[in-house]
C-alpha cells in the first residue's frame, strides 16, 4: 500500500529557503504509475496545490508559485522534494505531498500527513 | 480568491440531506472532471468523489457527486456528526495547465 511522509523544518526565516522531502514508501517512484504533487494550506484558508510531477520530467506548476518552486526526484531515495524560496509570512502552512495514480489530471487519492511549515524570525 | 467557487459554510441536521455546489468555467470544470476532498482539521485530505460522480473504494454511498456545464455538486445524505470537515471541489484548469480548488465549504452538523 502506497504511502507518503513529509519530513523538513518546521522553521524558516523570512527571506528564505523552504526544503522538504516526501519520502514514498509501497511502491517505486519511478513506477511509472503515478503523478506527484505538493500541496499547502494556511491556516484558517483553503488547500493550495503547488506543483505536480512526474519522475521522468514533466511538471506543471501554480503560476502564482512558479517563479520560486523548484521540484526534484532521487529514484534512489524513493524521494521527491519542494523547495520554496524568498519565503514570507504568507508560506506558512501545512505542506502536503500526495500521489495521483495515472496522468496529469487525474485525482490525488494518496496524502502524507502534512508538515507544519512557520516562516519567522 | 479562489478559481472555483464554494459556499464558506453550510449546516444541516443530523440524519438529513445537504448539498454543496462549486461553480467554476469553461476552463475548468466546463472541461474536465471535478474531484472532491473532505478535510478533517490535523488529517491528510480524502479523495471522497472523482471523475464527477465516481466513490473511491471505502467511501459511504450517502456521497454522491454531480456535474452540469460549469458547475458541480457534492451531495450528502443522512447526515452524521462524523461527517464534520471542511469539503473543498478540485479540477484540471486547461488555461492555468494546472490545479485549481474551491475555497472549502465548511459542514456543520447541527
Amino acid at each position: 500500500q502506497l504511502q507518503l511522509q513529509e519530513s523538513g523544518p518546521g522553521l524558516v526565516k523570512p527571506s528564505g529557503a523552504l526544503s522538504l522531502i516526501c519520502t514514498v514508501s509501497g511502491d517505486s517512484i519511478s513506477s511509472g504509475n503515478f503523478y506527484w504533487g505538493w500541496f499547502r494550506q494556511p491556516p484558517g484558508k483553503g488547500l493550495e496545490w503547488i506543483v505536480s510531477l512526474y519522475y521522468a520530467g514533466s511538471i506543471y506548476y501554480n503560476p502564482s508559485l512558479k517563479t520560486r518552486v523548484a521540484i526534484s526526484v532521487d529514484t534512489s531515495k524513493n524521494q521527491f522534494s519542494l523547495n520554496l524560496t524568498s519565503v514570507t509570512a504568507a508560506d506558512t502552512a501545512v505542506y502536503y505531498c500526495a500521489s495521483a495514480f495515472g496522468g496529469r489530471d487525474d485525482p490525488f487519492n494518496i496524502w502524507g500527513q502534512g508538515t507544519l511549515v512557520s516562516v519567522s524570525s | 480568491q479562489s478559481v472555483l467557487t464554494q459556499p464558506p459554510s453550510v449546516s444541516e441536521a443530523p440524519r438529513q440531506r445537504v448539498t454543496i455546489s462549486c461553480s467554476g468555467s469553461n476552463s475548468n470544470i466546463g472541461n474536465n472532471p471535478v474531484d472532491w476532498y473532505q478535510h478533517l482539521p490535523g488529517k491528510a485530505p480524502k479523495l471522497l468523489i472523482y471523475f464527477n460522480d465516481l466513490l473511491p473504494s471505502g467511501v459511504s454511498d450517502r456521497f454522491s457527486g454531480s456535474k452540469s456545464g460549469t458547475s458541480a455538486s457534492l451531495a450528502i445524505s443522512g447526515l452524521q456528526s462524523e461527517d464534520e470537515a471542511d469539503y473543498y471541489c478540485a479540477a484540471w484548469d486547461d488555461s492555468l495547465n494546472g490545479w485549481v480548488f474551491g475555497g472549502g465549504t465548511k459542514l456543520t452538523v447541527l
